[in-house]
């Protein structure tokens, strides 16, 4: 069965420094994985998605996030964070017929910045 | 484009009664739809996938009785929570899978606060 770990439930980060959210997943074939943010009491926003050819992906926000088929890892990077990053990540991975994606869903991780 | 909209946004209903949730999908068709629940400060789990002119399939352990889902058309999914009750309180969100290039790309409703007094 598909599964996606996120390791880290809250990360504070300080406004300007980079981040690196982690993901690790279980899939058995080549997988569709994702990157959501969701702010409080809102829905999911797509930052990015890997589904193949280059394993270093460009997403909204000045995110990217790169794949690692030796280590089943999706981390997700920025550069430098603004305050405005502050909110929940999920790493997802889909799975079923291609076209109709069911998604599995990490943890999440709660990201604070400091001023 | 692609775009899923939820009404109602936030729900309040005592327990006992049934609360209709509805997903449109805007602007593109869905013969597929999905239906996630979220509790307080937790992740997002698959509660059914909703199909166009079939019975919906439950995930384990999702009473198939106790929420009911119909997917009248190829634009519109509900699902009914019946006799309702307070563990039934959470988030709830829906999401269809684009076509054509975004084909392998979910996009999700902004969801539907239920709270049961």
């Amino acid at each position: 069965a598909q599964s996606v770990t996120q390791p880290d439930i809250h990360i504070t980060v300080s406004e300007g420094a980079s981040l690196e959210l982690r993901c690790n997943y279980s899939y058995g074939a080549t997988p569709y994985l994702f990157w959501y943010v969701q702010s409080p009491g809102q829905g999911l926003q797509l930052l990015l998605k890997y589904f193949s050819g280059d394993t270093l992906v460009q997403g909204i926000k000045g995110f990217e996030a790169e794949f690692k088929r030796s280590q089943s890892s999706f981390n997700l990077r920025k550069p430098s964070v603004h305050w405005s990053d502050a909110a929940e990540y999920f790493c997802a991975v889909g799975a079923g017929v291609q076209g109709a994606q069911k998604l599995v869903f990490g943890q999440g991780t709660r990201l604070t910045i400091n001023p | 484009g692609a775009v899923v909209s939820q009404h109602p946004s936030r729900v309040i209903c005592k327990s006992g009664t049934s609360v209709k949730i509805e997903c449109r999908s805007l602007d593109f068709q869905a013969t597929t739809m999905f239906w996630y629940r979220q509790f307080p400060k937790q992740s997002l789990m698959l509660m059914a996938t909703s199909n166009e002119g079939s019975k919906a399939t439950y995930e384990q352990g999702v009473e198939k009785d106790k929420f009911l889902i119909n997917h009248a058309s190829l634009t519109l999914s509900t699902l009914t929570v019946t006799s309702a009750h307070p563990e039934d309180s959470s988030f709830y969100i829906c999401s269809a899978p684009g076509g054509g290039s975004v084909l392998n790309e979910q996009f999700f409703g902004p969801g539907t606060r239920l709270t049961v007094l």
